[in-house]
């Protein structure tokens, strides 16, 4: 189906271990983002992407790597788990061409850092 | 650097009443303004947007939100609610220039509890 799918969907893992949140969008759009949502924080943005081999980082980047090789990929990286990662990831896309602001999201991952 | 206030965490409402969902911003350029919609288990969906012209934008679902620059905020309304309208509600802002206008910055959250 065309869109944009995170996986995996929910992931425990324990501190210190490295954990890897993909994400894939099917509309070759050229921006791609990863926000984490906490309880009382909203939606804050970890990196973002305007193409492919280009990326930036956002407000809460500490203790994440980003990559994409690929434009329809961005695979989100924690090389050394904490608890304080313990969040929901959304990965998100927008083309430049389109409306501005207009983010499409997928459905999230959940991670739990024990 | 852009900021987002969202004010009111939980709005309980009943249904059919009227309801407001706050928002102001903080930005030293000009900005979009957004307000986005996340339902139960799902990602964000986009409400409405404010992007230029008329300050009054409406949402196909009856939401409107008005851009009021002297307040720097955009509330968000709707004269009667229905129970699919419970969700959390998330206002947001980007500057208004080439590259970073799909850049945003969210607030908080609003969660909109409405019953019977």
């Amino acid at each position: 189906d065309a869109g944009i799918t995170q996986s995996p969907r929910y992931k425990i893992t324990e501190t210190g271990r490295q954990v890897t949140l993909m994400c894939h969008q099917t509309w070759s759009h050229s921006y791609m983002f990863w926000y984490r949502q906490d309880l009382g924080h909203g939606l804050r943005l970890i990196y973002y992407s305007a193409a492919a081999d280009i990326t930036d980082k956002g407000e809460v980047p500490d203790g994440y790597v980003v990559s994409r090789s690929k434009t329809e990929n961005f695979p989100l990286t924690l090389e050394s788990a904490t608890r304080s990662q313990t969040s929901v990831y959304f990965c998100a896309s927008s083309d430049s061409s389109g409306s501005p602001g207009e983010l499409f999201f997928g459905e999230g991952s959940r991670l739990t850092v024990l | 650097a852009q900021s987002v206030t969202q004010l009111d965490s939980q709005v309980p409402v009943f249904e059919e009443a009227p309801v407001e969902l706050r928002c102001n911003y903080s930005s030293s350029v000009s900005v979009y303004l957004f307000w986005y919609v996340q339902y139960p288990n799902q990602g964000l969906q986009l409400l409405l947007k404010y992007l230029s012209g008329s300050t009054l934008v409406e949402s196909i679902n009856g939401f409107e939100a008005e851009f009021n620059k002297s307040q720097t905020s955009f509330h968000l309304r709707k004269p009667s609610v229905h129970i699919s309208d419970t969700a959390e509600y998330f206002c947001a802002v980007s500057a208004r220039r080439t590259g970073t206008a799909s850049k945003l910055t969210f607030g908080t959250g609003t969660r909109l509890q409405v019953t019977l």
